[in-house]
Formats: structure tokens, sequence, C-alpha cells
């Protein structure tokens, strides 16, 4: 069974810093993995999107990366600012085409 | 377009009571899901459907809840009777298709029950 756990629970930095948000699973065999954001009192956003037959998926100050093999996911936030405080969430879709979530970091930037 | 659509936005009834929960998907996508979210259990698929056609109703925790799909642009989440295990933020999201495509989230609803 497909598990997906992403550490830390929540994180805290100053403004500015570069980050690094992680996220792990269980089962190498997925389609792709996503990363989404949450804010308060809101629906999740879709970030970035990376099919298993890619390495990384950049936008903006955003880059993501997947390492199928280690069952490993990063996301990385350069130049952190206030608003990107939110909770992120990963999601890998398995091989009955289900999205299985992980418990999300909460990140709070400190101006 | 104005994204996924879900009505009421907060809900609070007591228990025993019906909700009816209801979401309007984007125009043009075939997928329509049914999540809950709560702090103990995090995120949850309840159900999903793949033109208008239940495809899979597993995480729907009892008998309680039935979800329908009437036609491409509207869902409806019901929840009769209603208990205070209930509590949660429900979203609806909808996605191109049911594979690999990215969903498109909701505001969801808060929902309380007394």
């Amino acid at each position: 069974k497909q598990e997906v756990t992403q550490i830390p629970a929540a994180l805290s930095v100053p403004e500015g810093e570069n980050l690094v948000l992680n996220c792990s699973f269980t089962d190498s065999a997925i389609y792709n993995l996503q990363w989404f954001r949450q804010d308060p009192g809101k629906g999740l956003t879709s970030l970035l999107l990376i099919q298993s037959s890619q390495r990384e998926q950049t936008s903006g100050r955003l880059n993501a990366s997947l390492d199928k093999s280690s069952g490993r996911s990063t996301l990385y936030i350069a130049a952190s600012q206030p608003g990107d405080s939110a909770t992120y969430l990963c999601a890998v879709r398995d091989s009955n085409y289900q999205l299985i979530w992980g418990a999300g970091t909460k990140l709070i930037i400190k101006p | 377009d104005a994204g996924v659509i879900q009505s009421p936005r907060h809900e609070v009834t007591e228990m025993g009571q019906e909700v009816t929960l209801r979401c309007k998907p984007i125009s043009g996508h075939n997928s329509l899901f049914w999540y809950r979210q709560t702090m103990m259990r995090g995120l949850e698929l309840l159900i999903y459907f793949n033109n208008n056609v239940p495809i899979d109703d597993s995480g729907m925790p009892e008998d309680r809840f039935s979800a329908k799909m009437p036609n491409a642009s509207f869902s409806t989440l019901k929840i009769q009777p209603s208990e205070p295990r209930d509590s949660a933020v429900y979203f609806c999201a909808s996605s191109l298709g049911q594979g690999t495509d990215t969903q498109y989230f909701g505001p969801g609803t808060r929902l309380t029950v007394l």
C-alpha cells in the first residue's frame, strides 16, 4: 500500500531564504507526483506536476524534483517571501490512478 | 472560467439532520472528486466520478453518505443522518480526465455538526 510522508510537519524561516520541502513515498510504481499549496480556509492549488519519466519541473521560484528509485521528491522555494506562507502537500498518483496524499508541511515565512 | 464552485461555503447543522453539499465542476472536465479533510486524518478521497458515473466509492465512510452526479455540471454529496464526527471541510475537485491530469479544487464547504 502506497504511503506518502512529508517531513517536517512545520517549518519557519526568515524571508529571503531558500528552502526545501520533502516528500517520500513507499512504492516507486507511480504515474506522477504533484505538489499543492493550501492557504488557510481555502482549497488546494496545484503548483507543479512531475510525470514519472521526468526528473524535475520548474515554475518561477519553485522547482520540484523526483527520484522514483529512492521514493523521494523535493520542492525547492527560492528567495522565500511572506506570501509563500501556506501548507504544502504532495500527492502521488499510484498504479490505480488514485492520488495518495501526504499530511502536508506548514510553512511560515517570517518578514 | 470561474473554477470549481461549491455551496454552501459553511454549514452548521444539528446531529440527525440531512446535509447536502453541492459542486459545479469546471466546464469540460470529465472527472469529479469529493474529498474530506480533517486535522486527524488529513485529506481523504470519498468518491470520484468519470463522465457522470461513479468509479470508486470505496472511500465513502458508511451508508449515511451518498453522492450523485446527474449531469456533467453538477454533483451532490449528501449525509443523512449527520453526526458530529462528520464535521470537516469537504472539497470538490475536477480534472480533464481521470488518469494523470491535474485536479482543480473548489474552496470547500466547512461542515459543523453539533
